[in-house]
């Protein structure tokens, strides 16, 4: 079947810190890949996505790079603000049928100043 | 501006009563789907819909029923049937066909009384 792990939270960083938050993925065909953040009592906003192997989605200082032979897409940012802390969910969705996303847990992020 | 209006924003039912959440789009997106959100957890996928006047079910329909009537509106009830309601619950649309990402509102949390 089609799923999606993120790595487990929460995650605690200080402002300037560097971030990884993992993402690795078990799909049937070739799906497209997505990074959705969500902040506090607001739905869901899509941050980055990318749609085939070795792409790299890249948004806000965010990125994260396809990467097929490791099924993995882990979102990395540089340098991290206090404004970033937020829910992070990473997602695919199999081109063909209904294009329905495939949710990984979530990852909550608190950056303190 | 364009957009997802889920309402209302806070929603509470008691026990044995059916409720009804609202969502309208005027993105003019052919697909919505209904989600449902709990603590800790990534979202679920409960129905979907891709054309006027069809709809499928998703992980999670058991408890739950839909309508798409108009292009800009899908309306979720969740029945008395449903024995654990209390959740976050998001709407999203996206264009069809293609690889385009889904659009969310920003949520109805319904709470049981």
């Amino acid at each position: 079947g089609n799923s999606v792990t993120q790595m487990e939270g929460p995650v605690t960083l200080s402002e300037e810190a560097f971030l990884t938050i993992n993402c690795t993925y078990t799909a049937t065909g070739y799906p497209s890949l997505f990074w959705y953040v969500q902040y506090p009592g607001e739905g869901l906003q899509l941050l980055l996505k990318a749609t085939k192997a070795d792409d790299k989605g890249s948004n806000k200082g965010f990125e994260a790079t396809y990467r097929k032979e490791t099924t993995s897409f882990h979102l990395e940012k540089g340098s991290v603000q206090v404004s970033d802390s937020a829910v992070y969910f990473c997602a695919l969705r199999l081109i063909q049928g209904a294009q329905k996303l495939v949710f990984g847990q979530g990852t909550r992020l608190t950056i303190n100043p | 501006d364009g957009g997802i209006t889920q309402s209302p924003k806070y929603l509470f039912r008691k026990e044995g009563q059916n409720v009804t959440l609202s969502c309208e789009q005027n993105l003019n997106h052919d697909a919505m789907y209904w989600y449902r959100q709990d603590p800790g957890q990534g979202l679920r996928l409960i129905y979907y819909s891709q054309i006027v006047n069809d709809f499928q079910k998703g992980d999670i329909a058991e408890g739950y029923s839909v309508s798409r009537e108009k292009k800009e509106s899908f309306p979720l009830t969740v029945t008395s049937a449903q024995k654990n309601p209390t959740a976050f619950y998001l709407c999203a649309s996206a264009r069809q066909p293609g690889n385009q990402p889904q659009h969310f509102g920003d949520g109805t949390r319904l709470s049981i009384l």
